[in-house]
């Protein structure tokens, strides 16, 4: 069974600080994604990562892949408190054509000044 | 384009009753899953349909069930309700062909049983 650990749980950062969100994962997966949640809100779609090596950038975060090592990272760069929520990431699992997502516990993050 | 809706977006329900939610996808997407989020267990996925077959369940009791139509609407019921079925009900939908990999995610049901 498919397992994903997140950690931290909770980071709390001052405002122009960097830091890193790390996602392990127990079993080989094509695909990983990191979501971010705000309070009393749904899911917003981040980054999908499909291949080793794979990063991409959005704004103050970028998200990295390694495969082999069953590690994404989710790093902040320059915090501002608009960056504040909770983000998970996700990695996704096949049975034949069904698929589902596995869930990281999640990383709430606040951003101080 | 419309993104994915869930109906209703609160619900109160007692101890032994039975709910059912609603998620419409995204236009032209074909799979619906459908996921419990509690804050003692996290994220879960309950079950995924795509043209109107169940694909994939996860590890929940059979009082969770559900369905989809033929215009990908999906429905999920939860008989004789318990306390601890109080969660927010996510839906994602995506176009559910190999490849097409995006989920997109409603804004959720939340459902309170007392």
């Amino acid at each position: 069974e498919l397992k994903v650990e997140q950690n931290p749980l909770f980071l709390s950062m001052q405002e122009g600080k960097n830091y890193t969100i790390y996602c392990n994962y127990s079993t080989t997966s094509d695909r990983l994604y990191w979501y971010r949640q705000d309070p009393g809100k749904s899911l917003e779609s981040l980054f999908v990562l499909l291949s080793n090596g794979a990063v991409k950038q959005e704004g103050r975060l970028m998200a990295s892949l390694d495969t082999k090592a069953r590690l994404s990272t989710l790093h902040i760069t320059a915090a501002v408190h608009d960056l504040s929520a909770t983000y998970f990431c996700a990695v996704a699992s096949h049975t034949g054509t069904a698929s589902k997502l596995t869930f990281g516990t999640g990383t709430r993050l606040q951003v101080t000044l | 384009k419309a993104g994915v809706t869930q109906t209703p977006r609160y619900l109160i329900k007692t101890r032994g009753q039975q709910v059912t939610l609603s998620c419409s996808p995204i236009s032209g997407h074909r799979s619906v899953s459908w996921y419990q989020q509690t804050p003692g267990q996290g994220l879960q996925f309950l079950f995924e349909y795509f043209s109107e077959t169940q694909r994939n369940k996860g590890n929940f009791p059979g009082r969770f069930s559900g369905r989809q139509f033929s215009n990908s609407r999906s429905e999920m019921n939860v008989s004789t309700l318990e306390l601890g079925d109080s969660a927010l009900y996510l839906c994602a939908s995506s176009l559910g062909t190999s490849g097409r990999i995006e989920q997109y995610f409603g804004p959720g049901t939340r459902l309170t049983v007392t």
